[in-house]
């Protein structure tokens, strides 16, 4: 099936950085939402994105749906040690329970 | 607190052994999601049910089956483990009823199962 291309496929980023990164489709998508997943957890829900254009932020974290709709982006300000993990876009269509996946971008804090 | 629980967190079966790994909510979520995920992977949807209908994703292999015998409640069984069956295996639900957000998918903690 369809993935989403992400990137960076990894960042290694000191504490305190910002951390952008972006995910992109050759389809438009009505819901861009962004997941993170610790080792051995589940991915936990961090921003949903309804409408092209919109901003959304939670904490230190900022989304944008992209104007085209095929395109969303993650920033994080201020990295800390708890932001380690892999971040997971996902597109979706109206009237579609299902998720189309990115590849994921790992990211990891050097000491 | 509402939410998707998994059990067990670990399982391990024996080649060819069924084993069947449960997921519960407390959500009150009519779509019942099950993907497996290899090593960092992006998780893959092997079906899902939205009340009682099943879907079957048209690449999932035979070896693997779905139960859902109540709102609450979902089992996956894997018939006949095999090696590459070895993976994460994550249950996850959304509301399905109309409104903003009727399919953010929130996802349980997961069962990592080892095939010997």
């Amino acid at each position: 099936g369809q993935q989403l291309n992400q990137s960076p496929q990894s960042m290694f980023i000191q504490e305190g950085e910002d951390v952008s990164m972006n995910c992109t489709s050759s389809s438009i998508f009505n819901t861009w939402l962004w997941y993170k997943q610790d080792p051995g957890e589940g991915p936990v829900l961090l921003i949903a994105l309804y409408k092209a254009g919109e901003l959304t932020s939670n904490g230190r974290l900022t989304a944008q749906f992209g104007i085209t709709r095929k395109d969303s982006f993650l920033n994080i300000s201020a990295s800390i040690p708890s932001d380690v993990g892999i971040y997971f876009c996902a597109g979706q269509n109206f009237g579609n329970e299902k998720l189309t996946f990115g590849t994921g971008t790992r990211l990891t804090i050097i000491p | 607190d509402a939410m998707v629980i998994q059990n067990p967190r670990y399982q391990v079966t024996q080649f060819g052994k069924p084993v069947t790994l449960s997921c519960s909510q407390t959500l009150n979520h009519n779509v019942m999601y099950w993907y497996q995920q290899k090593s960092s992977q992006a998780p893959k949807l092997l079906f899902h049910y939205y009340d009682k209908d099943f879907n079957n994703e048209a690449d999932t292999p035979d070896n693997f089956q779905s139960r859902r015998p109540n709102t609450s409640f979902c089992f996956l069984d894997i018939r006949s483990p095999g090696l590459g069956d070895a993976a994460m295996y994550l249950c996850a639900t959304s509301s399905g009823t109309s409104g903003r957000a009727p399919y953010e998918q929130y996802f349980g903690p997961g069962t990592r199962l080892t095939v010997t």
